[in-house]
């Protein structure tokens, strides 16, 4: 059974940085490719970056650029994802997604992790 | 980027009622379109990928069809848990953009 499990919700200040990770278990890590999005209050999805295994590289929305980091622990099957420079337009729930195939959707979601950015 | 736009924003709809969502690209993506339900503080699920194929699970009134630029999600009789919103996402080519969304309310 796979699931993917989300560190805990977040307060921080802006200006701060923030880094949630989500748990793999049922899956390798390195086997699959993981996508983060992220959900502010009351709005769409936001799509924010994953890991392309056509050109074995991490790619970032174009928004997100420069403020985002995601990575990866192969040996606890751990992914991470990285937000610097938080202003209180990040306030969102942020979730980590990925699936059995590339080219076949997002299958396994997290729960989401709610940051939350206030001074 | 490719822009998704889907329409309409809300839906009003009893149970039973069919229902059909549309979502357009901004340029084509073949049949590289996923959808997805969400309700209320859950993450999102997976109902259709590569536009037509039912994600294992999935019961067999959600259909969907398409390819190119235009695409639809069809719901064939209208069940009280439907009443979620959907979102589609394309995935031909990076960044892998979402619709805005379409909320399936109680009439």
């Amino acid at each position: 059974q796979v699931q993917l499990v989300q560190s805990g919700a977040e307060v921080k200040k802006p200006g701060a940085s923030v880094k949630v990770s989500c748990k793999v278990s049922g899956y390798i890590l390195s086997e699959v490719s993981m996508h983060w999005v992220r959900q502010a209050p009351g709005k769409g999805l936001e799509w924010m970056g994953s890991f392309d295994p056509e050109d074995v590289e991490t790619i970032y929305a174009q928004k997100f650029q420069g403020r985002v980091t995601m990575t990866e622990d192969t040996s606890t099957d751990t992914a991470y994802m990285e937000l610097s420079s938080l202003r209180s337009e990040d306030t969102a729930v942020y979730y980590c997604a990925t699936g059995p195939e590339e080219m076949a959707g997002l299958v396994y979601w997290g729960q989401g992790t709610l940051v939350t950015v206030s001074s | 980027d490719i822009q998704m736009t889907q329409s309409p924003s809300t839906l009003s709809a009893s149970v039973g009622d069919r229902v059909t969502i549309t979502c357009r690209a901004s340029q084509s993506i073949s049949y590289w379109l996923a959808w997805y339900q969400q309700k209320p503080g859950k993450a999102p699920e997976l109902l259709i990928y590569k536009a037509s194929s039912l994600e294992s699970g999935v019961p067999s009134r959600f259909s969907g069809g398409g390819f190119g630029t235009e695409f639809t999600l069809t719901i064939s009789s209208l069940q009280p848990d439907d009443f979620a919103t959907y979102y589609c996402q394309q995935y031909n080519s990076y960044p892998r953009t979402f619709g805005q969304g379409t909320k399936v309310e109680i009439k």
